[in-house]
């Protein structure tokens, strides 16, 4: 298994304004993940965080927004940028093990209020 | 394009009573079909996956490829099984994609 930790675990920030959220897992994972959940929604994958290279984002998301960095295999960030109230969720990080096994273990996750 | 669907927003049963949690998938391979579970101010947790083909904590779930279904159920609810549960897909090395999810209630 893989035990992920998050800081911070909840920050209200003010519009305009950037918050950089850190995923550190106790292990070396081969793949990170992070993840959406607005209020009542389910979650909706941001992006693929790769190592040593751009991360891979989903429709609907871009890097100018959401910045990601994975520096080494047990940690990555995720940064929102230029925040507005539509980025208030629950943002997720999630981390698989390889070698075949398909299980994603997740974060506590990052509650954000933008005022 | 791979897709969940749980069709049941909210489920409320009596406790005792069987629980079934639908979810139904379209992906044109081989899927691995999970359920995820999430009790009040814990984090999100893996319940079962359709490979291990075993029961957690009274629960199961069959992969019906037919059907493209992969439904959860429970002989008889325990109030602790008040949770939020979603179900998810992957293939190969994709990220998991997971359905709306479904707040199962068990009412005493």
């Amino acid at each position: 298994s893989a035990v992920i930790s998050q800081k911070p675990s909840r920050d209200i920030c003010q519009r305009g304004t950037s918050l950089t959220i850190q995923c550190q897992v106790d292990s070396q994972v081969t793949m990170m993940f992070w993840y959406r959940q607005q209020p009542g929604q389910s979650l909706t994958l941001i992006a693929t965080a790769n190592q040593g290279s751009e991360a891979t984002y989903e429709s609907g998301f871009v890097i100018d927004k959401f910045p990601i960095s994975r520096p080494n295999l047990t940690f990555s960030t995720l940064t929102v940028s230029n925040m507005s109230p539509e980025d208030s969720s629950i943002y997720l990080c999630s981390a698989r093990k390889g070698g075949g096994a398909h299980e994603q273990f997740f974060g506590p996750g990052t509650r954000l209020t933008v005022l | 394009a791979q897709r969940v669907t749980q069709p049941e927003k909210l489920l409320s049963v009596f406790k005792g009573a069987p629980v079934e949690l639908k979810c139904n998938y379209s992906y044109s391979g081989s899927p691995e079909l999970f359920w995820y579970v999430q009790y009040s101010r814990q984090r999100l947790q893996l319940l079962l996956r359709h490979i291990s083909r075993e029961s957690i904590k009274g629960f199961t779930a069959d992969l019906n490829k037919g059907e493209t279904s992969f439904h959860l159920k429970k002989p008889f609810a325990q109030e602790e099984d008040s949770a939020m549960y979603y179900c998810a897909l992957s293939s190969g090395n994709t990220p998991l994609v997971f359905g709306k999810g479904t707040r199962l209630s068990v009412i005493a």
